[in-house]
């Protein structure tokens, strides 16, 4: 049962590179999210997804960009990378947007430098 | 005013100690309280969930909501050197759109020492 799967797990981009970061879920769960986790901030969301072809953004969208062509996936794209976006990216997914239980997958640290 | 509020800590407990955490929230709309743990270097977990006001009980481990003051808290008994992570409240508005997200406290750190 893989629940949640992010990859890469770490990363070192230098500032103005871009790259993708994947997320893929099997529980067939419609709603999805992306949060970034910096020290002393707590976890503040991206990005949000409510099903297949429908995104929307969250508290810190900017720089970052997403798309959900498939139910299973939901990769958060950096644009043009710069060291205010060093952070620890989590996607999670559930069932029902904000009622059940969400799970997370085990994190990709970025470093840009 | 961040919409929740959780004092980061670091709480440093023995092992035995009954632990208290707590969260205060300005969003009267809230109607789902969860708490999360998260070991280092790990995703977060859902620990406790509760809807509306009132307790819950499992295991060591208490949740409560005060609606009325905009209160949750969370409380181990029996605290173990296993339950030294950092944890998370988050909550939620019944609805749709934006306001249906789990919004998160900033997390305390625990740690219980043998």
């Amino acid at each position: 049962n893989a629940g949640v799967t992010q990859t890469p797990k770490f990363q070192v981009l230098k500032t103005g590179q871009s790259m993708t970061l994947q997320c893929a879920q099997d529980m067939n769960h419609e709603y999805m999210s992306w949060y970034r986790q910096d020290p002393g901030m707590g976890l503040r969301l991206i990005h949000y997804s409510v099903g297949a072809g429908i995104t929307d953004q969250g508290e810190v969208p900017n720089g970052y960009n997403v798309s959900r062509s498939t139910t299973e996936d939901f990769p958060l794209r950096l644009l043009s990378a710069a060291p205010s976006q060093t952070s620890v990216y989590f996607c999670a997914s559930s069932y029902m947007l904000g009622r059940t239980e969400a799970f997370f997958g085990q994190g990709t640290r970025l470093t840009v430098v | 005013q961040k919409e929740v509020e959780q004092d980061p800590g670091p709480l440093s407990v023995p092992e035995g100690a009954i632990v208290s955490l707590n969260c205060t929230y300005s969003n009267s709309a809230f109607q789902y309280f969860m708490w999360y743990r998260q070991y280092s270097r790990k995703g977060p977990e859902l620990l406790m969930y509760t809807y509306s006001s009132g307790n819950k009980e499992d295991g060591r481990f208490t949740a409560q909501v005060d609606k009325s003051s905009k209160y949750i808290s969370l409380f181990i008994r029996d605290s173990q050197p296993s339950d030294s992570a950092t944890y998370l409240c988050a909550m939620s508005a019944l609805g749709g759109g934006s306001q249906g997200n789990l919004i998160f406290g900033k997390g305390t750190k625990l740690s219980v020492k043998p």
